[in-house]
């Protein structure tokens, strides 16, 4: 089975503060995404990495940034965190090609920025 | 813009009965769709999937159902269980890119003893 972990369940921050969420996956997988979870909205795709050292934006990637040092390791960045950013954050991974294989999610990391 | 949405936010069914699950798309160009299941505290889990040149396709205790004329799909679970409560979502992807990807707000299985 794919696993895909995320680093911390739950993280309270200070606005302003610097935050990063850490996720892993075993599988060897290529794609990689980051999600935020709001009530009401449904999954929002902030970043994703085709592969090591690639990145592309997606619908909210404002206030964010993300690494891809390692194949099994996505970072996302919170560079300056606001309130606004308070959600939860998935972490997820499929197997390429996308658009034919569903995606894998960790458990999730609940975020409050104070 | 497109969306994919949900008809009822809340469903509530009693053990054991059928469950009916459904959600409506909009990008006719749409041709992968997924269901979801997210328990509390955890994140979302694969159920079945369906490509857009079928019309039915069944898993354990689930079925999916699209409607390509109304862009309509549904999930149906059978003898429905305590441990199917949670939040279902469905995603439709039309393109090989993650920006191609976009998920329903979801709607909430409770179950009645």
């Amino acid at each position: 089975d794919v696993k895909v972990t995320q680093s911390s369940r739950y993280l309270v921050k200070r606005t302003g503060e610097k935050v990063f969420l850490e996720c892993v996956q075993d599988m060897d997988h290529e794609n990689m995404f980051w999600y935020r979870q709001d009530p009401g909205l449904g999954l929002r795709l902030i970043y994703f990495s085709y592969d090591v050292k690639m990145k592309e934006k997606g619908d909210i990637p404002e206030g964010y940034s993300v690494s891809r040092e390692k194949k099994e390791r996505f970072s996302l960045i919170l560079e300056s965190a606001s309130t606004n950013q308070t959600s939860m954050y998935l972490c997820a991974s499929s197997l390429a090609p996308l658009g034919t294989s569903s995606q894998h999610f960790g458990d999730g990391t609940r975020l409050s920025i104070l | 813009g497109e969306s994919v949405g949900l008809h009822l936010p809340t469903l509530s069914v009693q053990e054991g009965d059928n469950s009916i699950i459904n959600c409506a798309y909009s990008n006719s160009a749409s041709d992968y769709f997924i269901w979801y299941k997210q328990e509390s505290g955890k994140g979302p889990q694969f159920i079945i999937d369906i490509r857009s040149n079928m019309d039915k396709r069944q898993g354990q205790r689930v079925t999916v159902l699209l409607n390509k004329t109304v862009k309509h799909l549904s999930l149906q679970i059978a003898a429905t269980q305590p441990g199917d409560s949670a939040v279902y979502f469905c995603a439709e992807n039309w393109g090989s890119s993650a920006s191609k990807i976009i998920f329903g707000s979801g709607t909430r299985l409770s179950i009645r003893p």
